[in-house]
Order: C-alpha cells, then structure tokens, then sequence
C-alpha cells in the first residue's frame, strides 16, 4: 500500500497563478484533510471531508478550494497564489470519520509550495 | 475555543537526561488528546494517545483533567527522539456526531545532544 500519496513535492509559484495539489489514498478511507505547516504556527486545518461528495471548511480556507468526487482523491486548489500562501501543505486521512481516536490520521510526505 | 498550547518552541537536552514537552488544552467537553512526532524527513504519524495509556518507544503521557495538561515524558532521552513533536486535541460537533477533526499546538522541536 502506497497510504496517502502527495504531488508534487515542490511547486513555484508566481502571484495570480492558479495550480492544484494532489492528493490519493488508497486505503479506502472516508476522511480527509488538509493542513498547511508554517513555522511557528503548527498545523492548521484547510478543508476536510468525511466522505465523497462532502466538504466542509477548517480554520483557513480563505483561497482554497476541495472536491471530493470519489473516495480516493482529494485535490486542494489554489485559484489565485498569494505569497501568504507559501507554506508545506499535508494531506491526511483516517478511515473513521467521525473520530480521530479509533483510527488516527495518516499523512502525505507533504508538498512545499513557494509563491513568489 | 478548542485550542492546545505547547509553550515550548526548542528543547534541548543531552543523551541519557529525562524531558518533558509541554502540552496544555483548552476545551470544553470530554477531550481526546494525541501527540504526533516528525522525524527528519519522514511524514507526520502517530506517537500515542492518552485513552490507550501506553509507551511507545519508552515515551509517555497522562492526562490531568484538573490542570487540562498532556504532557509527553520520557525518563531517558536517546538521539533517535530528535524530532518535531505535536500535541492535538480531537474536535467534536454535534452534526449528529462528532467530526473529530484534530487541532494542533505550534509544535515543540526536540534537540537530543550526544
């Protein structure tokens, strides 16, 4: 089993510019989420899903965008990169999706995304 | 609020002496609390959770509901235990359940020195 599988692993990005990370489980699990990573500030949660066809808003989704059409994939979008928005973003994914205690998250290997 | 406070940014301390990272929450209902660790160039897993009462790789943490801590210890600190350290607290809402999603302290980075 690959788990959780992030791409790309680095991404430059330019002001305005739009782009999609990638995210796929093949763990068949309901839950997933992402988090950005920036120093000093831990991780916060973007958007999360318990289950194909529903999203829901974390505590930083401002300029982020989820879909969730099938269970194994979970793209985050950026519509329009702002430098605010550099940051290591991981994705994550647990097979309960109503508690973090039975079944806890597994995380991607990350992807670091620079806007300049 | 849910909120975790790890008050500590950098601990440092030398092979063999005991350490304890900081984590204080704030929440209020029933909380279920974890610590997470990264190691250099590995993803982001699972240590321990404190409704197992376990020790995973010599660590520990209770929880204290009167002074709303879950602290991580361990008596004797090895080098391989150099790493980033997250204390997380799960959130519920009652959508008909909880969502348990996690809420993450700023994160402790644990220096072991020779």
């Amino acid at each position: 089993n690959a788990g959780v599988t992030q791409t790309p692993k680095f991404q430059v990005l330019k002001t305005g510019q739009s782009m999609t990370l990638q995210c796929a489980q093949d763990m068949n699990h309901e839950y997933m989420s992402w988090y950005r990573q920036d120093p000093g500030m831990g991780l916060r949660l973007i958007h999360y899903s318990v289950g194909a066809g529903i999203t829901d808003q974390g505590e930083v989704p401002n300029g982020y965008n989820v879909s969730r059409s099938t269970t194994e994939d979970f793209p985050l979008r950026l519509l329009s990169a702002a430098p605010s928005q550099t940051s290591v973003y991981f994705c994550a994914s647990s097979s309960d999706r109503v508690s973090r205690y039975n079944s806890p998250l597994h995380f991607g290997n990350g992807t670091r995304l620079t806007v300049t | 609020a849910q909120r975790v406070t790890q008050p500590e940014k950098l601990l440092s301390v030398f092979k063999g002496a005991p350490v304890e990272l900081k984590c204080n929450y704030s929440y209020s209902g029933s909380p279920e609390l974890f610590w997470y660790v990264q190691y250099s160039r590995q993803r982001l897993q699972l240590l321990l959770r404190h409704i197992s009462r376990e020790s995973i790789k010599g660590f520990t943490a209770d929880l204290n509901k009167g002074e709303t801590s879950f602290h991580l210890k361990k008596p004797f600190a090895q080098e391989e235990d150099s790493a980033m350290y997250y204390c997380a607290l799960s959130e519920q809402r009652n959508y008909g359940g909880s969502q348990g999603n996690l809420i993450f302290g700023k994160g402790t980075k644990l220096s072991v020195k020779p």
